[in-house]
């Protein structure tokens, strides 16, 4: 596609709760990032795949939250038994590899745990 | 993992001044990048410039340029004649060597006509 997709772009869900979060990043682009942003806050590091490894899951903020992508492309972040401070917005980016090069962000899925 | 801090929550600037918005990050590493990024309430991310740490000379793009202190770990960002389009969220960035990024917490910027 022409850039990062993210879906759903808002998501209401019950407290208690599992909820599937998908990035489609940029064809080719071998980098994908997961932030998360409270509202007008700044970008909470989740979580980076080189490829389909992840060499830093320290910022998941607990055991409820994991990621995987495969193929190199396609990304999930998966949030069990949502609680109301998991609501926020869920930022995908990707980029080619190289560190120079800048991010790609998608538009964001925004998380509602009621 | 690298650390980046944003002192300043908030900034607000008289439109045609210039502003200098501030960011200080923490590492071992001798190569990264260093980004500032801009976002409007739109939410979508715009780079604004970036610097590679072995590049002793300060990146500039058009109005916006930056103090890159290496040994003191220290890469502000100066906005000159300031326009009401500037009004938005700023972020610094960090990124290592192995491609993980950082984010500050952001500095939020006013325009004042």
């Amino acid at each position: 596609g022409a850039g990062v997709s993210q879906s759903p772009s808002n998501k209401v869900t019950e407290k208690g709760k599992d909820v599937e979060l998908r990035c489609d990043p940029i064809s080719g682009h071998t980098a994908l990032y997961w932030y998360r942003q409270s509202l007008g806050q700044g970008l909470e590091f989740l979580i980076y795949f080189q490829g389909n490894s992840a060499p830093d899951k320290s910022g998941l903020p607990s055991d409820r939250f994991s990621a995987e992508r495969t193929g190199g492309s396609v990304s999930t972040l998966t949030i069990q038994r949502t609680q109301q401070e998991d609501s926020a917005v869920y930022l995908c980016a990707s980029s080619l590899g190289y560190r120079d090069e800048k991010l790609f962000f998608g538009s964001g899925t925004q998380l509602s745990v009621l | 993992a690298q650390t980046v801090t944003q002192s300043q929550p908030e900034m607000s600037v008289q439109e045609a001044e210039t502003v200098t918005l501030s960011c200080t990050y923490d590492t071992s590493e001798s190569d990264y990048y260093l980004f500032w990024y801009k976002q409007p309430p739109s939410r979508q991310m715009i780079l604004v410039i970036r610097q590679e740490a072995y590049k002793q000379q300060n990146a500039t793009e058009n109005r916006f340029s930056v103090n890159f202190q290496k040994a003191a770990k220290s890469f502000s960002l100066k906005i000159s004649d300031s326009q009401l389009g500037d009004a938005a969220m700023y972020f610094c960035a960090y990124r290592s060597y192995n491609n993980d990024m950082r984010f500050g917490a952001g500095t939020r910027l006013t325009v004042k006509p």
